[in-house]
């Protein structure tokens, strides 16, 4: 079945270590993205990504790296630099490029800080 | 720019009660509007969506109707169970030629046996 796989689904880490939350489709879809969210609120969106090898910031990439080297994969990077990373973190695809697009969802990885 | 805005929850109902959740947007443009359900502990699943104006979405018993003039997209349901127990998110897809998508705060149901 195709689909966004997301792992680990929990990760703590200490205050001063950079974690990296993998995101994986086989979808092939072109579009990729990496949001926040945190209780009750709704999704921010960290980075996203139209084509392997390009990506831009979103509305919270501060603390945050991406990289885009193959069209299934787009690891993001939780850095020291982020003050507050403790968050539900989601992957989504589209296949890109229509407005009409949908966005597919991974099941999310929990992270906390310790 | 952009910006979705939707009902603040939590909206509780009993079983077979009817659902409306509202949901308003701004935008320049043609927006695709779309909802998509969250679980506890899970990513967001698309519920239903529509791409141009007076288009229908529906699926499993909802449905929403995308109205330009008001230029809302309200979410309904004629009778809730408690499997529809979930947060509810209006999103809309960006018309400034991103690729990116604006989502509402979302909107919790409770559904009461």
């Amino acid at each position: 079945d195709g689909g966004i796989t997301q792992s680990p689904k929990y990760l703590f880490r200490k205050e001063g270590q950079n974690v990296t939350l993998s995101c994986e489709q086989n979808l092939n879809h072109d579009a990729m993205y990496w949001y926040r969210q945190d209780p009750g609120q709704g999704l921010r969106l960290i980075y996203y990504s139209q084509i392997v090898n390009d990506f831009q910031k979103g509305d919270i990439a501060e603390g945050y790296s991406v990289s885009r080297e193959k069209k299934e994969s787009f690891p993001l990077t939780v850095t020291s630099a982020q003050k507050n990373p403790t968050a539900f973190y989601l992957c989504a695809s589209t296949s890109g490029g229509a407005r009409t697009d949908t966005q597919y969802f991974g099941p999310g990885t929990r992270l906390t800080v310790l | 720019g952009n910006s979705v805005t939707q009902m603040e929850g939590p909206v509780t109902l009993s079983e077979e009660a009817f659902l409306t959740i509202n949901c308003t947007y701004t935008a320049t443009g043609y927006p695709s509007l779309f909802w998509y359900v969250q679980y506890p502990g899970e990513g967001l699943q698309l519920l239903l969506k529509a791409t141009k104006a007076d288009d229908k979405g529906s699926n499993k018993g909802f449905e929403a109707t995308y109205r330009k003039e008001t230029t809302s997209f309200h979410l309904e349901k004629g009778s809730v169970q408690v499997s529809d127990s979930a947060v509810y998110f209006c999103a809309l897809s960006d018309t400034s030629g991103t690729y990116k998508y604006i989502f509402g705060t979302g909107t919790r149901l409770k559904v009461l046996a």
